[in-house]
């Protein structure tokens, strides 16, 4: 059972565009991470939200929790080649220790 | 530099060998996971360890062995793997305080099972 389902899995666009990323659950999450992850890589932490409705905006991307604390959405604005990557949503179910719960990832292709 | 350092990068071994992967982590945290990446599949976690003490292990087969002997150190020994275990193995590190606290990832063990 897949508890965090990402839309859309891929994304192509062209510099310049701006995009949005979904991360929805029928769960609720004590809190909800956003990483990226590069070729070769391992993800690594863009921001989280814990507070339902926060928004927290980091240079050209502006992440969203949902009130209920059941989603989250990821925008960035004029998407630029250096924005390709994974970006994967985590949600954290709460606890004394992280358990996190990943999506499977939205592949992000941003062309010059 | 992420402060989780994981070793052998790549690793191609056959069913009946033994191996073993290891992580280290530079950031004084309490806790570690072991994940597998798997294409077009999200995230699994396999393992947590927090104060050296194991308190997951999310229905992995026995032929996955983890070892936690410090707060600095993680292994997953391996034996007697199958070809669907070839995947990427993450190793993540973090603080236990209250939950919510970020995972610090290496950049992963690429293993091929022939």
């Amino acid at each position: 059972t897949q508890l965090l389902e990402q839309s859309p899995q891929f994304l192509s666009i062209q510099e310049g565009e701006n995009l949005t990323v979904y991360c929805n659950s029928s769960s609720v999450f004590s809190s909800l991470q956003w990483y990226r992850q590069e070729p070769g890589e391992g993800p690594v932490l863009l921001v989280t939200v814990v507070t339902g409705g926060e928004v927290k905006k980091l240079k050209r991307l502006t992440f969203q929790f949902g009130d209920a604390r059941k989603d989250s959405s990821l925008h960035i604005t004029a998407a630029q080649p250096g924005d390709t990557g994974l970006y994967l949503c985590a949600g954290a179910p709460g606890g004394n220790f992280n358990k996190f719960y990943f999506g499977s990832g939205t592949k992000l292709n941003v062309k010059p | 530099e992420t402060g989780v350092t994981q070793t052998p990068r790549h690793l191609v071994m056959g069913m009946t060998n033994k191996k073993s992967l290891k992580c280290e982590q530079h950031l004084g945290h309490n806790a570690m996971y072991w994940y597998k990446q798997s294409a077009k599949k999200p995230l699994e976690l396999m393992f947590v360890y927090s104060l050296e003490e194991r308190v997951e292990n999310n229905s992995v087969p026995s032929r996955f062995s983890p070892e936690c002997p410090n707060s600095s150190h993680l292994f997953l020994h391996l034996h007697t793997l199958q070809p669907e275990d070839s995947a990427l193995y993450l190793c993540a590190s973090s603080q236990i305080r209250g939950g919510n606290q970020p995972q610090h990832f290496g950049d992963g063990t690429r293993l091929s099972i022939l």
